[in-house]
């Protein structure tokens, strides 16, 4: 089936310092959606991206839906200790079945 | 609360002894959906439900069975268990098949 790349798998980074990760895709995508994963729960909805070229904001987390709806990209400002956990990207084309990247661990040292 | 709510949350047996994870939803979604995680892997989708009586396979649908006879109600069968599927498994629905979905927090099932 279709992969996305998603990357970096894993991120170490100072509290305060900003975050960035990203998904590109072979394939054309209608959605974008960005998820967070924490130890023993199952991933929650941060953002959702219906159109090329949207930016989107939830608080400190800002991601965009690239013009050639082929890739999106998840930025997180100033992070904090509850940042933690696995980041994951999914792309969407109709009906078909969401296509999820393989995640980002991030890590934040206080 | 809207949830999905999976059962069990763990569960260790052995070989060939059939066994179901339930699923339920209660935000009257018409989508639903399996996944398994598993590390390096990611999430991959086992089956998914457009709607009640509809079911269709995902990417690694083999060893796994489902049904939907409503439309809140979304079991995943492993009819002779396999210690390869040996995982973190996930049940999600959404409003409709291009809509964000909605987790479980995972069942963890080991086969020994």
């Amino acid at each position: 089936g279709q992969q996305l790349n998603q990357s970096p798998q894993s991120m170490f980074i100072q509290e305060g310092e900003d975050v960035s990760m990203n998904c590109t895709s072979s394939s054309i995508f209608n959605t974008w959606l960005w998820y967070k994963q924490e130890p023993g729960e199952g991933p929650v909805l941060l953002i959702a991206l219906y159109k090329a070229g949207e930016l989107t904001s939830n608080g400190r987390l800002t991601a965009q839906f690239g013009i050639t709806r082929k890739d999106s990209f998840l930025n997180i400002s100033a992070s904090i200790p509850s940042d933690v956990g696995i980041y994951f990207c999914a792309g969407q084309s109709g009906n078909t079945p969401l296509v999820f990247g393989k995640g980002t661990r991030l890590s934040v040292i206080a | 609360e809207a949830q999905v709510t999976q059962n069990p949350r763990y569960l260790i047996t052995v070989t060939g002894k059939k066994l179901t994870v339930t699923c339920s939803q209660n935000m009257n979604h018409e989508y639903m959906s399996w996944y398994r995680q598993d590390p390096g892997l990611g999430l991959r989708q086992i089956y998914y439900s457009m709607n009640v009586e509809v079911t269709d396979k995902g990417d690694v649908p083999e060893g796994y069975k489902v049904s939907r006879k409503e439309k809140r109600n979304f079991p995943l069968i492993l009819e002779s268990p396999s210690p390869n599927q040996t995982s973190l498994y996930f049940c999600a629905s959404s409003a409709g098949g291009s809509q964000p979905q909605h987790f479980g927090d995972g069942t963890r099932l080991s086969i020994l």
